[in-house]
């Protein structure tokens, strides 16, 4: 079945430092989703990619979608304690109209050292 | 303007009881979506509903798991018989439309079987 994995599981910064973390699917995707989850929290949306090659950015957030649908990946620029977390990609496929569940990746925790 | 509510937060069951889990989606709202997350995991899709209907259940383990959606009152997911490998967060999310977009979800059900 489809698959997504992220890399690296885990990473730990110093504050200021920039952080990415890569999402790849097994399949091509029809969007790529990226979720924030903190400690103890539940995961929140941050943003969606549809476009092959898209590029957005929300403050020190970027956010990429590969050519080939199959990829992503999030930058953050000079970390702050308040960005850690565990972020998510996640995607899903269309099929001919047909509705279609979010797989998720399987998320890098991000720890952020003042 | 209440957002996905779920509820038990935290649930705790003996080995053998059953578990049941209440997940109100958005007002407008009628997809829903259930999520299992182990500790240390990513989220595994289970199952997705609309009123009434199950949409899509493969990801849920065909022994002793059942969800429902009726048209009155909110999603529930059902274990039957808790065993200790049943201990993980559960979440679900709502969405306005069949399309995967942007999924709020809710604060979660933690269940932890004894």
């Amino acid at each position: 079945g489809q698959q997504v994995m992220q890399i690296p599981q885990y990473q730990h910064v110093q504050e200021g430092e920039d952080f990415t973390t890569y999402c790849n699917s097994s399949t091509t995707l029809s969007n790529i989703q990226w979720y924030k989850q903190r400690p103890g929290g539940h995961p929140v949306f941050l943003i969606q990619l549809v476009k092959s090659g898209e590029v957005k950015k929300q403050k020190r957030l970027t956010f990429q979608f590969g050519e080939a649908k199959k990829n992503s990946s999030l930058h953050i620029t000079a970390t702050q304690t308040t960005d850690v977390g565990t972020y998510f990609c996640a995607g899903s496929r269309s099929r001919g109209g047909a509705t279609n569940k979010l797989i998720f990746g399987t998320g890098t925790l991000l720890a952020v050292q003042p | 303007n209440a957002g996905v509510m779920q509820n038990p937060r935290h649930l705790v069951r003996r080995r053998g009881q059953e578990a049941r889990l209440r997940c109100s989606p958005m007002k407008g709202h009628s997809h829903v979506y259930w999520y299992r997350q182990l500790p240390e995991e990513g989220l595994k899709f289970m199952v997705y509903l609309q009123k009434e209907n199950i949409i899509d259940e493969s990801g849920m383990p065909k022994e002793r798991f059942s969800a429902e959606f009726p048209k009155e009152g909110p999603s529930i997911l059902r274990i039957q018989q808790v065993v200790r490998g049943d201990s993980a967060a559960y979440f679900c999310a709502s969405s306005q439309t069949g399309v995967a977009y942007g999924y709020t979800f809710g604060s979660g059900t933690r269940l932890t079987v004894v």
